[in-house]
């Protein structure tokens, strides 16, 4: 079955350093998406990048996709305290479902 | 900016009650999802609603579970009975896409928090 999973499940880093997180699936997808969730509360959407897109940016924020690893990355530069969360990828398919599959997310924390 | 909102924030019950989550998906969207995550856990799809219908549900989305569409604005989700193991956070998302859109950007709602004692 379809799975997201992240690499590295828990990752520490220093306010300044940048911080990669990594998403693996299985199936063939439309569009895939990042999510951010601060702890016990809700999924802040980040970024969506289409399986025709490579890479894509907001602000600090930088997602590429591979479709032919199957594999996306997301890039946080110049990491902030407040960057402190767990970061979720999350995929649909292209099977004929509504449905996004979320990965087991990767929780940061950025020292200050 | 237009966002998801859900009520109430935590929902108490005791084993058995039937409760109703309510979700205001952002206004221009045509389509509705919920989700839940158990504490710890991934996030999980449960159902999703186009045209006044469910147009997929998860094997978690049994016979203890409906939802609605009851006026133009508003989305719930109904647990008839409530189980000690559907205590979890339930998102309500919506999207102006769905399947095979080349966007299918799924807003998601901030929770409700259901403990089921």
């Amino acid at each position: 079955s379809q799975q997201g999973e992240e690499d590295p499940q828990a990752l520490s880093i220093q306010e300044g350093e940048n911080a990669t997180m990594n998403c693996s699936y299985k199936t063939s997808i439309n569009n895939l998406q990042w999510y951010r969730q601060n702890s016990g509360r809700g999924l802040v959407h980040l970024i969506l990048i289409r399986s025709n897109e490579r890479e894509k940016h907001s602000g600090r924020l930088r997602v590429t996709l591979d479709t032919s690893k199957k594999s996306s990355s997301l890039l946080i530069t110049a990491s902030r305290a407040a960057d402190t969360a767990s970061y979720f990828c999350a995929t649909d398919s292209t099977s004929g479902t509504y449905k996004y599959i979320f990965g087991t997310g990767t929780r940061l924390k950025v020292l200050a | 900016e237009p966002e998801v909102t859900q009520t109430p924030s935590h929902q108490v019950t005791q084993m058995g009650q039937e409760v109703i989550l309510r979700c205001v998906p952002i206004s221009n969207h045509l389509y509705f999802y919920w989700y839940r995550q158990i504490l710890g856990q991934k996030v999980e799809f449960l159902v999703s609603f186009y045209n006044n219908e469910i147009s997929e549900k998860s094997e978690i989305f049994d016979d203890q579970f409906s939802v609605e569409r009851p006026d133009g604005s508003n989305f719930t989700l109904k647990i008839r009975s409530t189980k000690l193991e559907d205590s979890a956070m339930y998102f309500c998302a919506s999207s102006d896409a769905g399947w095979g859109a080349s966007y299918n950007e799924q807003f998601f709602g901030p929770g409700t928090r259901l403990t089921v004692l």
